[in-house]
């Protein structure tokens, strides 16, 4: 597709369960980046790939949240023993590495965890 | 540390009114990128614009103008003849050149009235 795809749209999760979210970025954007957005708040940066290294994984909470993004493509946002307080909207974002260009972002998964 | 701080949680403007949404940043990188994105309340996110560090003249897009001044680390979006549509989330957004790293804003709910 043309834009960023994020799967699944929502997930309803149980407390103490893991999850795998997935971004497909833009072909050929080689940044992309991860974000939780609660209600209301501005996106809160999690963790960003440059290919397929972690550029920057200072944002992740906690040692239960983990990202990958093996061939330098597709990403996978893991969360282990999922909580309450991880329920919000996740935000993932692909660009070209140039400085003037902006991020695309997909839809975003909604992650209720009960 | 890089950030973003957007003073205004909340505004309230008339329809055909010009609106300013203030942003502040810092860094202490020399080189760096500024955006803006609105988020409507289907929650996908719309970049509008962009300001480089190096620029020389304020960036326009449309509607959109972007109120630069570097010295004082201000990135104020401007709207002119504001519509209903424009009713959204703003949010102030900065990518730094040494690391690609995006951060955002805890933006701005912008209300436009009848």
């Amino acid at each position: 597709g043309a834009g960023v795809s994020q799967t699944p749209s929502n997930k309803v999760t149980e407390k103490g369960k893991y999850v795998e979210l997935r971004c497909d970025p833009i072909s050929g954007h080689t940044a992309l980046y991860w974000y939780r957005q609660s209600l209301g708040q501005g996106p809160e940066f999690l963790i960003y790939f440059q290919g397929t290294g972690a550029a920057d994984d200072s944002g992740l909470p906690n040692d239960r949240f983990f990202a990958v993004r093996p061939e330098g493509s597709v990403s996978t946002l893991k969360i282990q023993r999922t909580e309450r307080g991880d329920s919000a909207m996740y935000l993932c974002a692909s660009s070209l590495r140039l400085m003037n260009t902006e991020a695309f972002f997909g839809q975003g998964t909604r992650l209720t965890v009960v | 540390a890089q950030k973003i701080t957007q003073t205004q949680p909340g505004m309230f403007v008339q329809e055909k009114e010009a609106v300013t949404l203030d942003c502040t940043y810092d860094t202490s990188d020399p080189s760096y990128g500024l955006f803006w994105y609105k988020q409507p309340s289907s929650g996908e996110m719309i970049f509008l614009i962009y300001q480089g560090s190096y620029d020389q003249q304020n960036a326009t897009e449309g509607r959109y103008s972007l109120n630069f001044q570097k010295a004082r680390k201000s990135a104020n979006l401007v709207i002119s003849a504001s519509q209903l549509g424009d009713s959204a989330m703003y949010f102030c957004a900065m990518k730094v050149n040494r690391d690609d790293k995006i951060i955002f804003g805890k933006g701005t709910r912008l209300h436009i009235l009848p």
